[in-house]
């Protein structure tokens, strides 16, 4: 089982709203991605964990917060976002971090109005 | 710096026939990985195929298989008997021990009945 899920698959937020987005796999993986994509472009990595511990931040704004429960859970929590936040949001798992292949989840397509 | 290029905006292809998608590199490492990705207009990013740059005979999965020239620092897809279903875009990404992907900007397939 290659799957990796992810909810909710729309969300459409206003700017004072505290909204979280929600990943789960089940394929014992110990490295959990979060990817922000807008339209035409390629995805742009946000945060990595590494065996449950934040391993990267790529200088993402403090209105996002990564939170990993446990080794099959990832969240990203949302708060006072701007409506150029507005794009499709990746999720992905991989054995390890590294040069291994990443699967991916089908997103969450956030609207910020 | 690592950098991924991917120099055809959009390609078409007609359907039964076999494209190639063009994909260079550049890292000064000796140990990584090289990914390719499909996604459909519904968002999911699918993994397709990867290379390791220490593997001597090049990948295939089915109908994909990827063109590893190492000197060349070239990673090209080539999708053999094009079905309408391989219309998306199509990502090539490098990773390497200890760091995150590194994407490119896309390739746009269009199969033409």
């Amino acid at each position: 089982d290659t799957e990796v899920t992810q909810t909710p698959k729309h969300l459409v937020m206003g700017m004072t709203n505290k909204k979280s987005l929600k990943c789960e796999q089940h394929m014992g993986h110990r490295a959990m991605y979060w990817y922000k994509q807008k339209a035409k472009k390629p995805p742009e990595l946000m945060f990595v964990y590494s065996y449950e511990k934040l391993s990267i931040n790529e200088s993402v704004p403090s209105r996002f917060s990564p939170e990993c429960p446990n080794s099959s859970l990832l969240n990203l929590h949302l708060h006072a976002l701007q409506p150029e936040d507005s794009a499709l949001y990746l999720c992905a798992s991989s054995p390890r971090q590294g040069a291994y292949e990443q699967y991916f989840g089908p997103g969450t397509r956030l609207t910020v109005t | 710096a690592q950098k991924i290029t991917q120099t055809q905006p959009g390609m078409f292809v007609q359907e039964k026939e076999a494209v190639t998608l063009d994909c260079t590199y550049d890292t000064s490492d000796q140990s990584y990985g090289l990914f390719w990705y499909k996604q459909p207009s519904s968002g999911e990013m699918i993994f397709l195929i990867y290379q390791g740059s220490y593997d001597e005979q090049n990948a295939t999965e089915g109908r994909y298989s990827l063109n590893f020239q190492k000197a060349r620092k070239s990673a090209n897809l080539v999708i053999s008997a094009s079905q309408l279903g391989d219309s998306a875009m199509y990502f090539c990404a490098m990773s390497h021990t200890g760091n995150q992907f590194y994407f490119g900007t896309g390739t746009s397939l269009t199969v033409i009945p």
